[in-house]
């Protein structure tokens, strides 16, 4: 059972589209990582969640944390080719610094 | 800030060779270090949490024998594949979080381990 559940797993869209990832589970987490990760590299963090309810913004990405703190969902505006890559949320559970990840979103963005 | 290192970045090497790879905070100590293994275009999947001064706890399944962590200070974690075999071929990649509440991981770079 695959306790943070990430949807879509793969996602190709035109450059210019609006795209939303999401990211849900039955367990509360303490805090909730995005990361984005390029072929042969390590994943690089986006963003940290950490109160329910929050929005966060990194230019054209949204990063929303559920007010139960169960889920998150990313959105991107007008995505670009450089957007490309696989995008990972990964969730703290409380006590423990362990990360619990999705599956990841493998997006491509044609020009 | 919070920079982590890896070395090597990528190891070809025979089957039954012992690898060792190298995870440094560079900027920032960790008590904690993590080391997960990616396979192709799968998620992140984590093998073992890496304490300072103690014995590492591995995930269920994770032979402790196969893959050796020592976390001799509190900005080095090396994991060593011993006596690797082609099945060990991988994307080996480690973490570091800084102390605090909430703090993210940061990850290195990860390490590509190809046995012949």
């Amino acid at each position: 059972t695959q306790l943070l559940e990430q949807s879509p797993q793969f996602l190709s869209i035109q450059e210019g589209e609006n795209l939303t990832v999401y990211c849900n589970s039955s367990s509360v987490f303490s805090s909730l990582q995005w990361y984005r990760q390029e072929p042969g590299e390590g994943p690089v963090l986006l963003v940290t969640v950490v109160t329910g309810g929050e929005v966060k913004k990194l230019k054209r990405l949204t990063f929303q944390f559920g007010d139960a703190r169960k889920d998150s969902s990313l959105h991107i505006t007008a995505a670009q080719p450089g957007d490309t890559g696989l995008y990972l949320c990964a969730g703290a559970l409380g006590g423990s610094e362990k990360l619990v990840f999705g599956k990841g979103t493998k997006l491509t963005v044609n020009p | 800030g919070a920079v982590v290192s890896q070395h090597p970045s990528r190891v070809i090497c025979k089957s039954g060779t012992s690898v060792k790879i190298e995870c440094r905070s560079l900027d920032f100590q960790a008590t904690t270090m993590f080391w997960y293994r990616q396979f192709p275009k799968q998620s992140l999947m984590l093998m073992a949490t890496s304490n300072e001064g103690s014995k590492a706890t591995y995930e269920q399944g994770v032979e402790k024998d196969k893959f050796l962590i020592n976390h001799a200070s509190l900005t080095l974690s090396t994991l060593t594949v011993t006596s690797a075999h082609p099945e060990d071929s991988s994307f080996y990649i480690c973490s570091a979080c800084p102390g605090g509440d909430n703090q993210p991981q940061h990850f290195g770079d990860g390490t590509r381990l190809s046995i012949l």
